[in-house]
C-alpha cells in the first residue's frame, strides 16, 4: 500500500468550476507536504509546500490545506481554466533527526480535465 | 536562468543494450535526484546526490543501475543491461540544499522504452 494515497484518480470539470483533491499519507514523521502539477510531457512543478505546523498555503487560485492530525491534505482549484488540465501530485517529504531530506514520497496523482 | 534538463527526452532501445541518460542540473545547486516513474505507478525515488557523493541510493533497483555524477555538476544514469520492466519516465531534479521546505526543480524527464 502506497503511504500517499490521492482521490480521485480523474475527475473532469467545465471551465469555471471549482474542484477539490484529497490525499491521504501514512508516512510518519514527515517534514513538509508539497502539491506539484505536471503537465503531459513535463516534470512536475511545485504548487504549494507546507509544513506540518501549517494548515494552509495558497498559490493564486490554488488554496492547499493540510491536517497533520488526521494525516489529511486537499488542493482546492478555484474558476477552473483550460490550463489546469494535468496531473496534480500530492508529495510528502519524510524527516529524520530534525533534517528534511531530498527523497520524495510521491501519490499516484489526480488527472484533471478541465472542459470547455 | 535555465532550468533542470534532460537528454535525451526520448529512447527506445532492445532488451539487454545499455542506455545512458543525463541530467544537467540549475546551475549552483548542490543537490541532484533521480526519481522514475513506471507505467501506472507513482514517481519513486532513485537516488541522490551531494555535490559529487550519493547521500541515499536506497532507491536504486538493482546493480545494473549505476549513476554518477563526476565534478558535482551534470549526472548521468546507465542502465546496462536494460530490461523491460525497466521501461518508464526518468526525471531529475535539484535543489540548492537541504531545508524545511528544500524546493526540488524538475527537469521534463526521459522517456525510456525497452522492447
Amino acid at each position: 500500500k502506497n503511504q500517499v494515497e490521492q482521490s480521485p484518480q480523474s475527475l473532469i470539470i467545465l471551465e469555471g468550476k471549482n474542484c477539490t483533491l484529497q490525499c491521504n499519507y501514512t508516512v510518519s514523521p514527515f517534514s513538509n507536504l508539497r502539491w506539484y502539477k505536471q503537465d503531459t510531457g513535463r516534470g512536475p512543478v511545485s504548487l504549494t509546500i507546507m509544513t506540518f505546523s501549517e494548515n494552509t498555503k495558497s498559490n493564486g487560485r490554488y488554496t492547499a490545506t493540510l491536517d497533520a492530525d488526521t494525516k489529511q491534505s486537499s488542493l482546492h482549484i478555484t474558476a477552473s481554466q483550460l490550463s489546469d488540465s494535468a496531473s496534480y501530485i500530492c508529495v510528502v517529504s519524510p524527516t529524520a533527526g530534525g533534517t528534511s531530506y531530498g527523497k520524495l514520497t510521491f501519490g499516484q496523482g489526480t488527472i484533471l480535465t478541465v472542459h470547455p | 536562468e535555465a532550468g533542470v534538463t534532460q537528454f535525451p527526452s526520448h529512447s527506445v532501445i532492445e532488451k539487454g543494450q545499455t542506455v545512458t541518460l543525463r541530467c544537467d542540473p540549475i546551475s549552483g545547486h548542490d543537490n541532484l535526484y533521480w526519481y522514475r516513474r513506471v507505467m501506472g505507478k507513482e514517481i519513486k525515488f532513485l537516488l541522490h546526490f551531494v555535490k559529487e557523493s550519493k547521500q541515499d541510493e536506497s532507491g536504486m533497483p538493482n546493480n545494473r543501475f549505476l549513476a554518477e555524477r563526476t565534478g558535482g555538476t551534470y549526472s548521468t544514469l546507465k542502465v546496462q543491461p536494460a530490461e523491460l520492466e525497466d521501461s518508464g519516465v526518468y526525471f531529475c531534479a535539484s535543489s540548492i540544499r537541504l531545508t524545511t521546505y528544500n524546493e526540488q526543480f524538475f527537469g521534463p524527464g526521459t522517456r525510456l522504452t525497452v522492447l
